[in-house]
């Protein structure tokens, strides 16, 4: 099962981008990344999710490395309501739709 | 629309006590999970139930049941609640265990303290 790697914690100036890299060296052909953010003690919520081309919505971009090896998510514009520990998830194989959540990546953006 | 509907939102159990934790959704989707997240930790799968009337462990089952009696509902028992099952309980649902592409709709959870 592919696992994930992420820093502990990131700062980010407020109006700026925020980028937030994943490694997943041991993702599979066939499995996908999802990025999952959780504000102060909320259910989790969904963000994006890509395979292997880069993906944008309404709130945030998706960069897959060519290698599938990692990824980055980018806030273009964080603003204080973004502070929330965001979690990367490579979703594993097996009968139905197990989503490993690991520690993620707890965002503090600083007015 | 709800979503995912969890209830209570909050419970405090004496220890060896029961009780079931209430999920719905209005989604009409076929996966429901329940997880756990403990203090300054990720969330951690206790069961799911890929359809009505099929359940399955997940990584921490021990000491929870479940049911899915109801495809809109999926309920977590804990029958005779102990101390380390203090935690915050998360439900959630997606659509289909087929397609990958499908993300997690969660609730906003059930705090439940065991002294």
């Amino acid at each position: 099962d592919a696992k994930t790697t992420q820093p502990p914690s990131m700062d980010c100036a407020e109006g700026r981008a925020a980028n937030l890299p994943c490694n997943h060296s041991t993702i599979s052909g066939n499995e996908y990344v999802y990025w999952y953010r959780q504000i102060h003690s909320q259910g989790p919520q969904y963000i994006i999710h890509g395979l292997k081309n880069n993906e944008t919505n309404e709130m945030a971009s998706l960069i897959i490395t060519e290698d599938r090896k990692s990824s980055t998510l980018i806030l273009p514009h964080a603003t204080l309501r973004d502070t929330a520990v965001y979690y990367c998830i490579v979703r594993v194989g097996g009968y139905g739709q197990n989503f490993v959540f690991g520690p993620g990546t707890r965002l503090s953006v600083l007015p | 629309n709800a979503g995912v509907t969890q209830t209570p939102k909050f419970r405090v159990l004496k220890t060896g006590q029961s009780m079931t934790l209430l999920c719905a959704q209005d989604m009409n989707h076929e996966y429901m999970y329940w997880y756990r997240q403990d203090p300054g930790m990720g969330l951690r799968l206790i069961h799911y139930s890929v359809g009505e009337g099929t359940t399955a462990k997940g990584e921490v089952p021990d000491g929870y049941n479940v049911s899915r009696l109801k495809k809109q509902n999926f309920l977590l028992g804990l029958e005779s609640a102990a101390p380390s099952q203090t935690s915050v309980y998360f439900c959630a649902s997606s659509s289909t265990g087929t397609d990958r592409n499908s993300p997690l709709h969660f609730g906003n959870g059930t705090r439940l303290t065991v002294t």
